[in-house]
Order: structure tokens, then sequence, then C-alpha cells
């Protein structure tokens, strides 16, 4: 059972370079979200998804891209990499219902990228 | 934008101590919950609790959501070592927002 799967691990851009962040689930879950980890500021919301199709913005969605064509992935697209986006990025999911929302049965984080770009 | 504050953000302790983490919002929630996060790792949930008063218990951890759903604690009985890490909580409205973490030590 593996859960949130995330790739790569580590990885290190010049100014200027785009990549993706891979995630991918295989629990079935509806929701899926997208958070960078930065220090003293806890995780803050890039973009969420709450179906295949289905995106939205959350707190700092600025420099970022995602799509959402199946529910296993939900990709994180950096377009022109700067130093600003330099964290640890996470990638999670959870169940969601139309009377109770994601946040009643807990998130299903992976480990993590950490990407530094230079 | 909603905002979680957690206090204190850092605690230092030796093993046996009791702690009393809090995590406080002027904004409502329809369910908060708390994660712990160890190095290099991503946040894991320990609990949800969706009912404004609500008390649980996991072993020696113990939430509880405010009447108002806007604040929340989490009790730690007689800490262990092992429970050294960074204590989020994360309330959620239509999306979940996290509060800034506690970060505990817990030494020998």
């Amino acid at each position: 059972n593996a859960g949130v799967t995330q790739t790569p691990k580590f990885q290190v851009l010049k100014t200027g370079q785009s990549m993706t962040l891979q995630c991918a689930q295989d629990m079935n879950h509806e929701y899926m979200s997208w958070y960078r980890q930065d220090p003293g500021m806890g995780l803050r919301l890039i973009h969420y998804s709450v179906g295949a199709g289905i995106t939205d913005q959350g707190e700092v969605p600025n420099g970022y891209n995602v799509s959402r064509s199946t529910t296993e992935d939900f990709p994180l697209r950096l377009l022109s990499a700067a130093p600003s986006q330099t964290s640890v990025y996470f990638c999670a999911s959870s169940y969601s219902t139309g009377v109770r929302g994601p946040g009643s049965y807990g998130y299903t984080f992976g480990s993590g990228t950490r990407l530094t770009v230079v | 934008t909603q905002l979680l504050e957690q206090s204190p953000q850092f605690l230092s302790i030796q093993e046996g101590e009791n702690l009393t983490v809090y995590c406080n919002s002027s904004s409502v929630f329809s369910s908060l919950q708390w994660y712990r996060q160890e190095p290099g790792e991503g946040p894991v949930l320990l609990v949800t609790v969706v009912t404004g008063g609500e008390v649980k218990k996991l072993k020696r951890l113990t939430f509880q959501f405010g009447d108002a759903r806007k604040d929340s604690s989490l009790h730690i009985t007689a800490a262990q070592p092992g429970d050294t890490g960074l204590y989020l909580c994360a309330g959620e409205d239509d999306k979940l927002i996290f509060g800034t973490g506690t970060r505990l030590q817990v030494f020998p």
C-alpha cells in the first residue's frame, strides 16, 4: 500500500528553469493538494483539487500550475523557478463527500520534495 | 486570510513532564486536525475533531476542540523522548489551513 508518492525527493534548479513535481496516490482519494513548508511559516496551500478535472488556487499560487487529468495524479509545475521557491513541497490527499469535507477524514501526506533554486 | 496561531513555538522538557500545546484562531472551523511531523518526512495525522467541545484521547495524548470551534489544545501526559517532533494543528473551512507548528524536544 504505497499511499502518496512524491518524486523526486531532492532537486536543484537554476533560476528560470521549469520542472514538474510528481504526486500519485493509490487510495482513490478525490481530494488532493500541494503545500510548501518554509521555516517558521508552517505549511501553506498552493493549489488543490476536489476531483479529476477540477483545480483551484490556495494561499500562494503564483508561479505554480496544476492539472488533474486522473484521480491518481496531481502534478505541480514550476513555470520559471525563482530563489523564493526554494522550499519543501508536500502533496496530500483525502476522502471527501458531499456532506463531510476532506478535513473530517484526515489527510495523507507524501514524504516531500526538497527543492533548491540557485 | 485565516490564521491559526500555535503556542508555544518551541518546548524543551524532561522525560516524564506534562505539556499543553495551544492552537487558536478567530475563525470557526468545521473540523480541526493535529499532525506530528518528523525530520525529512511528511506530517502524519494524529486526530480529527469535528464537534465543539469534543475531547479525544490517544494513549497519553488528549485533544480538545473548543466549544466555539475556533481553538484546540493538545495535552501530553508523561512525555517521552519518542514524542519529540513538530506538532501541527490544521483547521478546515473550505480549505485546510495549518498553524505554524510547535517544536517539541523531550530529553531523557
